[in-house]
């Protein structure tokens, strides 16, 4: 079975700081995706990308950046950290439209 | 633009009795169809997924889907306290990458 690792798995940030979450999957899986989730709530799509340097939009991408230079990694880059963001950023992956495994997230906290 | 909603919001139930979680959604072109699962602290796990009208079995868990109706329900038979969590239901359309998520429902069982 594979694995979905990020990193870290606590960031603490200041306000206005530009704030960078890893993703690392064994899987060998095509598509990877970001997602936000704010305290006991759905899923909100930040960015995916279906392969090697492709990017997509989600809903949320605005405030974000994302990179995907090799098929196993993804990341996700806060521009500009919001003073008492509080959210879990969750990293997922899928052999195509299918099932979704996700990492154990990043919790972000802004003072 | 795909709306999913899911209900009740919360829900208590009682060690050993059937619990159903709701989900509704717009888009009667949608073809693909989860729950997932999220224990407290933990990364959302896929639990089951229908892609075509009626009924599907697995275990104590039963997923109805009713396109007509745009709507599609999980049932758990003989609810267990390890069952507490939160339930997210989610839809795709065949030629999008993306997962439309309902914004969960929190199960608890009570012993």
């Amino acid at each position: 079975g594979g694995i979905i690792t990020q990193t870290p798995k606590f960031l603490i940030g200041q306000e206005g700081q530009k704030l960078t979450l890893k993703c690392q999957q064994n899987f060998n899986h095509d598509t990877m995706y970001w997602y936000r989730q704010d305290s006991g709530k759905g899923l909100r799509l930040i960015y995916y990308s279906i392969t090697e340097n492709d990017l997509q939009k989600g809903d949320l991408s605005e405030g974000y950046d994302a990179s995907r230079e090799k098929k196993s990694s993804f990341s996700l880059t806060v521009t500009s950290a919001q003073k008492n963001e509080m959210a879990v950023f969750l990293c997922a992956s899928s052999p195509g439209i299918q099932r979704l495994f996700f990492g154990h997230g990043t919790k972000l906290s802004v003072l | 633009q795909q709306n999913v909603q899911q209900s009740p919001e919360s829900l208590i139930v009682p060690e050993g009795a059937r619990t159903s979680l709701n989900c509704t959604f717009s888009d009667s072109a949608s073809q693909y169809f989860w729950w997932y699962r999220q224990h407290s602290g933990k990364a959302p796990k896929a639990l089951m997924s229908i892609f075509s009208n009626g009924e599907k079995e697995e275990g104590r868990f039963t997923i109805h889907l009713n396109k007509a109706s745009l709507h599609f329900s999980l049932h758990i038979r003989d609810s267990q306290p390890s069952d507490s969590a939160l339930y997210l239901c989610a839809v795709s359309a065949h030629s999008n990458y993306q997962l439309i998520w309902g914004s969960g429902t929190k199960l608890i069982i009570k012993p």
